[in-house]
């Protein structure tokens, strides 16, 4: 089973910021946070990933909580076009078995005009 | 950009067919993917293969089996296919491990009916 749990659906207004939570509990110190996402008809997207500090990069930013416990996916500009399931993953940062993505059901996010 | 492709969008087969579902990739990634995507399931993963000739299965390997006789190319077989394995079918590739992000590139997936 996925570690994470993430809210079925969620809209927004175009344009404005889009926040998606993701509750990682039992995650542990070696483990990174992955968000994906994927756009209908088409393969998951990489967005971006984090430890412990925040980051941003140009698609996205990251906000992980101090106790790592929760973090926040964050489109600061939503567009029609990120209108998408988004999928919040936990994994260690090494190869084998134990370092394979696990996908949830992910967040449908709506991005409305 | 990396590029993965599969060999089709859209299939449609018999119960009882043999089926083979294509994927290659641009990059000379060592590990390639294959998953299904269902409604209300997500993604699960049906094999891996770390290299040439490696293979490792996932969660749901019942059913199917693989191939990796060159490096850029991963099939995937339904030896007998049956109505229970009409989904999305997505490949993916990666780099090796080690090196950060853990990114895997997908393909735009082949969705397969049998029927």
């Amino acid at each position: 089973d996925a570690k994470t749990t993430q809210p079925t659906s969620m809209d927004c207004a175009e344009g404005r910021a889009a926040n998606l939570p993701c509750n990682h509990s039992t995650i542990s110190g070696n483990e990174y946070v992955y968000w994906y996402r994927q756009i209908h008809s088409q393969g998951p997207q990489y967005i971006i990933h984090g430890l412990k500090n925040n980051e941003t990069n140009e698609m996205a930013s990251l906000i992980i909580t101090e106790d790592r416990k929760s973090s926040t996916l964050i489109l600061p500009h939503a567009t029609l076009r990120d209108t998408a399931v988004y999928y919040c993953i936990v994994r260690v940062n090494y190869g084998g078995s134990q370092g394979n993505l696990i996908f949830g059901k992910g967040t449908k996010l709506s991005v409305k005009p | 950009d990396v590029k993965v492709t599969q060999s089709s969008r859209y299939l449609v087969k018999r119960t009882g067919e043999k089926v083979f579902l294509e994927c290659v990739q641009d990059m000379d990634h060592e590990n390639m993917f294959w998953y299904r995507q269902d409604p209300g399931l997500g993604l699960r993963l049906i094999y891996f293969s770390y290299d040439v000739k490696m293979k490792e299965k996932g969660d749901i390997p019942e059913g199917y089996s693989v191939s990796r006789e060159k490096k850029e190319r991963f099939s995937l077989i339904l030896e007998s296919a049956s109505t229970n394995q009409t989904s999305m079918y997505l490949c993916a590739s990666r780099e090796s491990s080690g090196r950060l992000p853990y990114e895997q590139y997908f393909g735009p997936g082949t969705r397969l009916t049998v029927t």
